[in-house]
């Protein structure tokens, strides 16, 4: 299966600062089409996993532009510019390119 | 609007039987793969399962396989989960997801509890 891990697993952020996680995968996940299949969830507290990004850095509608997603091959990163108290949650990372899909361990962001 | 609506879960006892079943709505159905992932109380996320737009294609997780099943009905715009021989690390979240690729739209989740 292919391991996603994530750094850090905790992140303390002053409101108005930038947050970045990474996420490392055990194998490349450019697939067969050419897309990279990388996707980022949030998961505020009490709530199910939102959308946020797909393929590396594609943003999805309604998401702020203060989230945005870089990598290629298997590193990737996901940096919340200007952080906000909405921000708080769980970030996971998600493979969409082998089966079974998986996910990162997720990192706990709070407000310093 | 999309909406994913789950419903099914509740308390089993473990061995016994439960179904779940997903009432999508707001876009064509049969235009998307569709997934169960699941989340254990206080944990990350899991894959479960997920089919192919005409459910001709099925992919289960090796920890449920032979007691899980995806299925769906297209014409019901509806994503069922048949789960038997149910464990006690079944015990989860488990939430109705749209797209198995890049997925996009999750339902908020109905819980299923096995305990004796």
């Amino acid at each position: 299966d292919v391991v996603l891990t994530q750094s850090p697993l905790s992140l303390p952020v002053t409101l108005g600062q930038s947050a970045s996680i990474s996420c490392r995968s055990s194998q490349s996940l450019l697939y067969s089409d050419g897309n990279t299949y990388l996707s980022w969830f949030q998961q505020r507290p009490g709530q199910s996993p939102r959308r946020l990004i797909y393929e590396i850095s594609k943003r999805y509608s309604g998401v702020p532009d203060r989230f945005s997603g870089s990598g290629s091959g298997t590193y990737f990163t996901l940096k919340i510019s200007r952080v906000e108290a909405e921000d708080v949650g769980v970030y996971y990372c998600m493979q969409g390119a082998h089966w079974p899909r998986t996910f990162g361990q997720g990192t706990r962001v709070e407000i310093k | 609007e999309v909406q994913l609506v789950e419903s099914g879960g509740g308390l089993v006892q473990p061995g016994r039987s439960l179904r779940l079943s997903c009432g999508a709505s707001g876009f064509t159905f049969s235009d998307f793969w569709m997934t169960w992932v699941r989340q254990a109380p206080g944990k990350g996320l899991e894959w479960v399962a997920h089919i192919k737009r005409d459910g001709s294609e099925k992919y289960v997780v090796d920890s449920v396989k032979g007691r899980f099943t995806i299925s769906r009905d297209n014409a019901k715009s509806s994503l069922y989960l048949e789960m038997n021989s149910l464990r006690v690390e079944d015990t989860a979240v488990y939430y109705c997801v749209r797209g198995a690729y890049g997925p996009d739209y999750w339902g908020q989740g109905t819980r299923v509890t096995v305990s004796s």
